[in-house]
């Protein structure tokens, strides 16, 4: 079966230092890989999605990027962390098939990260 | 483009009750999925539900139903039988089913379940 996984679980940082977030998927092939933003009290602001290694399509600009080294990592990383950035951060999945992604996504614990 | 209304932001329901959550969505494609996602307090999202748009039967998971009516655009969540682990943020989301789109969120309905 599949799983994702997000770490850290928590992150606290000060206001300029840099970000890393990672998220894995196990069980499964060339998955669609997303990151997603939630402020506090606010629906899901998707960030970025990846459809194979090294193909990233951004959705809100903003200071942060997000990489994709290996076909079941994705990274969400920013050189200078706003106040603005904090938030809970998740991640999520899906299948690809046949080069169209299947409807369902499979998000992972999320990182909770307060900027101070 | 799309979006994705849930016009109330809360709700409660008394155990062993029934309670309807709402969402309405915009859109001019025919062939689209629908989506119920739970958040309970650790916060990771948990699929409740799906509906396929080409589907005229409502979908059905358990306690939980979905009243989806095409024409009006709209997409109910029914939960029977609630439980206190029902207590969530419920949202609704909407994807195009062309290529590789991404979801698209409501800003969620808190519920709360009395014992």
């Amino acid at each position: 079966s599949q799983t994702i996984h997000q770490w850290p679980a928590t992150l606290v940082q000060p206001v300029g230092s840099p970000l890393s977030l990672e998220c894995t998927v196990e069980g499964t092939s060339n998955p669609n890989l997303y990151w997603y933003r939630q402020a506090a009290g606010r629906g899901l602001q998707l960030l970025f999605y990846s459809v194979g290694i090294g193909q990233i399509s951004s959705e809100v600009p903003q200071n942060l990027s997000a990489s994709r080294p290996q076909d079941r990592q994705f990274i969400l990383s920013s050189k200078k962390l706003l106040l603005s950035d904090s938030g809970f951060y998740l991640c999520a999945w899906s299948v690809l098939l046949a080069g169209f992604s299947t409807d369902t996504q499979y998000f992972g614990p999320g990182t909770r990260l307060t900027v101070l | 483009a799309q979006t994705v209304t849930q016009s109330q932001p809360e709700m409660s329901v008394q155990e062993a009750e029934t309670v309807t959550l709402s969402c309405t969505y915009d859109t001019s494609e025919s062939d689209y999925y629908l989506f119920w996602y739970k958040q309970p307090p650790s916060r990771q999202m948990i699929l409740v539900i799906r509906q396929e748009a080409y589907k005229q039967q409502n979908a059905t998971e358990n306690r939980f139903s979905v009243n989806f009516q095409k024409a009006a655009k709209s997409f109910s969540l029914k939960i029977s039988d609630s439980q206190l682990g029902d207590a969530a943020m419920y949202f609704c989301a909407y994807r195009r089913n062309s290529g590789n789109t991404p979801l698209v969120f409501g800003k969620g309905t808190r519920l709360s379940v009395i014992a």
